[in-house]
């Protein structure tokens, strides 16, 4: 069992709300990675933090935003929510860059 | 961009067979290629990954090879018993590891 956990579990949105999610990485990872998995498909790379700084971004608009604290947990904000930001939400946390990622057992967001 | 293509997208298996499942990918920056078994309403677990320095990797029933020249990757399952049943995602990175793109998933089932 990996030690990356993400709050909440779930929650309910309306459309328009805005949302924050939050993950706290395994003790000693500097990296932290945001994915949005649909349902029935593959996890899509939001964006990563590495120390504190955003280190790539996939293809989402910049309503989705993030940050990365001082101890290394992160936060994805939402805003505006739409329909389609229904997903299950994960965080991986990675000793380095270079290392392999782990992730938390996700945020199941529901906009409605 | 990265493009990751995963095949098939459900695999059925009697216990005890093998299950092959290949991907394909575009950047040939990538060099790292993890995967990942996800069973239902869990996180995705990492359970083999493979580096571009290598060809092939093997750790008990589950091995993965990796073929540069033709930018494909194969996970193999041998002796497959109904554990194995998950969601199994292969993935591609190049500058990070935790910065991934993903395979849409094979659904496999094994069958008693």
């Amino acid at each position: 069992e990996t030690g990356v956990t993400q709050s909440p579990t779930h929650l309910i949105k309306t459309r328009g709300q805005q949302v924050t999610l939050r993950c706290s990485s395994q003790s000693g990872h500097n990296t932290v990675s945001w994915y949005q998995q649909a349902l029935g498909q593959g996890p899509q790379f939001i964006f990563q933090y590495y120390r504190e700084e955003e280190n790539g971004r996939g293809n989402f608009p910049p309503r989705f935003s993030g940050l990365q604290f001082p101890n290394y947990s992160s936060e994805l904000n939402v805003n505006a929510l739409e329909l389609d930001d229904s997903a299950l939400y994960l965080c991986a946390s990675s000793y380095r860059l270079n290392t392999e990622a782990f992730f938390g057992q996700g945020t199941r967001l529901t906009v409605v | 961009g990265e493009n990751v293509e995963q095949h098939p997208s459900t695999l059925s298996v009697q216990e005890g067979d093998s299950a092959v499942i290949k991907c394909t990918y575009s950047d040939s920056a990538s060099n790292y290629f993890p995967w990942y078994k996800q069973e239902l309403g869990k996180r995705p677990q990492l359970i083999i990954d493979i580096r571009s320095n290598v060809g092939e990797k093997k750790d008990q029933r589950i091995a993965v090879t990796l073929n540069k020249t033709a930018k494909h990757f194969s996970l193999h399952i041998t002796e497959t018993q109904p554990e194995d049943s998950a969601v199994y995602f292969c993935a591609a990175g190049s500058d990070s590891w935790g910065k991934l793109q993903f395979g849409a998933g094979t659904q496999v089932v094994v069958t008693p």
